[in-house]
């Protein structure tokens, strides 16, 4: 595997449900982060987690939870989610301290929360 | 707050021909840089071009180029030549010299006409 890897693709869950997205970064990186895009709205970033420690929230519902265990895995846990929760959802990661610390993402999950 | 704002949701080019696709930001900051990435239907979100605000010269990525505009806050993307496999969404993303923190347009959806 090489570059950000993300799973599910695709996940379809119910209101009650309790479920958790995986992203998996292969580049060495020691920042990694979500974000949430809806359609025809800017890219939302929801959590940032650099050297493992989470150093932004952005008024995230509490149905929402990250968790970074080590510097290669980030997981988004979901629980109780609304309908408008529907998105793809997208991480990301970089190298905190270079010059541009540009970003690069993984394919992302569709959820559908019905 | 940073903001970046894209205010072409949609564009349309001929094959071969050239295309601008249009990006502002608001800052006060001096020091930071832009980006222009590229999200094919497939989904995978893939950086286009990168541009430092200290450097006066316009970045160029082969048929991609941009014309930054620093007084003006302008950070248009121009694609020469283009081809089929251009079609993508197109976001703009600000992200400031001190912190990991990207700002990212709404899109712009470009359409290849054969």
């Amino acid at each position: 595997e090489t570059g950000v890897t993300q799973t599910p693709r695709h996940l379809v869950m119910g209101m009650t449900n309790k479920k958790s997205l995986k992203c998996e970064q292969h580049l060495g990186h020691n920042a990694m982060y979500w974000y949430k895009q809806s359609a025809k709205k800017p890219l939302e970033l929801m959590f940032v987690y650099s050297l493992e420690e989470r150093v932004e929230n952005n008024s995230v519902p509490s149905r929402f939870s990250p968790e970074c265990p080590n510097s290669s895995h980030l997981f988004l846990h979901l629980h109780t989610l609304q309908p408008e929760d529907s998105a793809l959802y997208l991480c990301a990661s970089s190298q905190v301290g270079t010059s541009s610390g540009e970003q690069f993402f993984g394919p992302g999950t569709r959820l559908t929360v019905l | 707050a940073q903001t970046v704002t894209q205010s072409q949701p949609e564009m349309s080019v001929q094959e071969a021909e050239t295309v601008t696709l249009s990006c502002t930001y608001d800052t006060s900051e001096s020091d930071y840089y832009l980006f222009w990435y590229k999200q094919p239907p497939s989904r995978q979100m893939i950086l286009v071009i990168r541009q430092e605000a200290y450097k006066q010269q316009n970045a160029t990525e082969n048929r991609f180029s941009v014309n930054f505009q620093k007084a003006a806050k302008s950070f248009s993307l121009k694609i020469s030549d283009s081809q089929l496999g251009d079609a993508a969404m197109y976001f703009c993303a600000y992200r400031s010299y001190n912190n990991n923190d990207m700002r990212f347009g709404a899109g712009t959806r470009l359409t290849v006409k054969p």
